[in-house]
């Protein structure tokens, strides 16, 4: 199946910074992206859907100016947690989607913010 | 919009069979399934498109019924290795976002 790879896999901030995390699609071009929220033994929360070229599309409750998401190429996406505080602390996954089909996802971001 | 997802968990010893249903109140386009060990990334199983298929690769298949829109994933003499989370994806539309169910924990012990 086709990859999607996470950067950082792991983060440790102090409250107030903010924190970038990468998702590249590094065998297909994924004209949209999809990122997701995890919270521990929890279901994969949908927060936004990111198209190449184009502003990214929220789900309802998520801050879209604390949570920035560039879509600046075909294999390249990225989310920015701005000013981060503790309750943001959750696993972060990405996903790509290949053609109109198969979600293939990137192996997550664990943020901790202290 | 949230599928419904049963059971919530479920416990085999190995050999044994399991089913695990998805359901949605809407329409769908396709069914997609998941499995998530802990602390990984969900790893694609399956795709399941409006048509009422059915769908496999081992001893793990799945089906699709468009008249109720659920989706049954079907494991059969399960292994050690099946242990994990399933989530099933629903997409109202080609191309759109997959909302997830809650996931179904399954273990199963030697």
């Amino acid at each position: 199946g086709a990859v999607v790879s996470q950067h950082p896999s792991r983060v440790i901030c102090k409250s107030g910074t903010s924190v970038k995390i990468e998702c590249r699609s590094l065998d297909f071009q994924a004209t949209t992206m999809f990122w997701y929220r995890q919270f521990p033994k929890k279901s994969l929360m949908l927060m936004a859907t990111s198209n190449e070229g184009s502003k990214a599309t929220y789900e309802q409750g998520v801050e879209k100016d604390k949570f920035l998401i560039n879509h600046a190429s075909l294999t390249l996406s990225t989310l920015t947690v701005t000013s981060a505080h503790p309750e943001d602390s959750s696993f972060y996954i990405c996903s790509a989607r290949e053609g109109s089909m198969v979600q293939y996802f990137g192996p997550g971001t664990r943020l901790l913010v202290l | 919009q949230q599928p419904v997802q049963s059971p919530q968990a479920v416990i085999l010893r190995e050999g044994e069979d399991a089913v695990i249903n998805c359901s949605s109140s809407k329409a769908l386009y396709s069914v997609h399934w998941y499995r998530q060990k802990h602390g990984e990334a969900p790893v694609f199983l399956m795709i399941l498109l409006k048509g009422g298929e059915q769908k496999g690769h081992d001893k793990i298949s799945a089906s699709f019924n468009e008249k109720k829109q659920q989706s049954s994933l079907y494991l059969t003499a399960s292994q050690l290795s099946y242990s994990g989370t399933y989530f099933c994806g629903t997409e109202i539309q080609a191309g759109t976002a997959l909302i997830f169910g809650k996931g179904t924990t399954l273990s199963v012990s030697s």
